[in-house]
């Protein structure tokens, strides 16, 4: 069973829609959750983390945490063409200093 | 100004050669990291120099060698490498301190490839 799972996509939205990203981890362990955004032939980067259960709202986005079902999510709202990229969901394991890459859900935002 | 700088941003190598990527952070971090990214694929760690003390992805193979000169560096050795090991390395930092140690600010990258 891989550590970090997201939904493979791609995921194609219409401007304006609600993107939904999943993501599920193996490790009951596992102590910090992280979004991160990379667009095509760039870096991560990083555009949300959330540490305890329920919602973390950040403008356009809000991050979810169901640490029993070990299921996170990233809701993107008004979604814009800028927001076309790979979305990765990471995880610190127990030791905090191993950080773990799900395999990126791609999401297109459609004008 | 880019808070972690990765140079070179592009590496063409031979099997046979020495080489080195190199990593500085302006952040004042206590942790850096190595990750290996192939396309289309998620970042793989391969290293971590975290409060002075260094972890190892136990599946890198040893013609890759971290050097941590000191906390603001985190170098990378390459020797005798092979095509497959031809991809994006990232260079990361973050403050290593625990639930915030995964708040990681990647460099750009150094784009490697091997002959």
């Amino acid at each position: 069973q891989k550590e970090v799972e997201q939904n493979s996509g791609p995921l194609s939205v219409p401007e304006g829609a609600i993107a939904s990203l999943n993501c599920t981890y193996s490790d009951r362990g596992s102590q910090s959750f992280f979004w991160y955004r990379q667009y095509s032939g760039k870096s991560p980067e990083l555009i949300m983390s959330i540490y305890s259960n329920g919602d973390k709202e950040d403008g356009r986005f809000t991050a979810q945490l169901n640490k029993a079902s070990q299921y996170v999510s990233l809701l993107i709202r008004d979604s814009q063409p800028s927001d076309s990229a790979t979305y990765l969901c990471a995880v610190t394991q127990t030791s905090y200093d191993k950080v773990i890459f799900g395999p990126g859900t791609s999401l297109s935002v459609i004008p | 100004d880019t808070e972690v700088t990765q140079t070179p941003k592009h590496l063409v190598m031979g099997m046979t050669n020495k080489k080195s990527l190199k990593c500085e952070q302006h952040m004042g971090h206590r942790a850096m990291y190595w990750y290996k990214q192939k396309a289309k694929k998620p970042p793989e760690l391969m290293f971590v120099y975290s409060y002075e003390k260094l972890s190892i992805n136990e599946s890198v193979p040893s013609r890759f060698s971290p050097e941590c000169p000191n906390s603001s560096l985190l170098n990378l050795h390459l020797h005798a490498l092979q095509p497959e090991d031809s991809a994006l390395y990232l260079c990361a930092s973050s403050q290593g301190l625990a639930v915030r140690a995964g708040e990681l600010f990647f460099g750009e990258g150094s784009r490697l490839t091997v002959l």
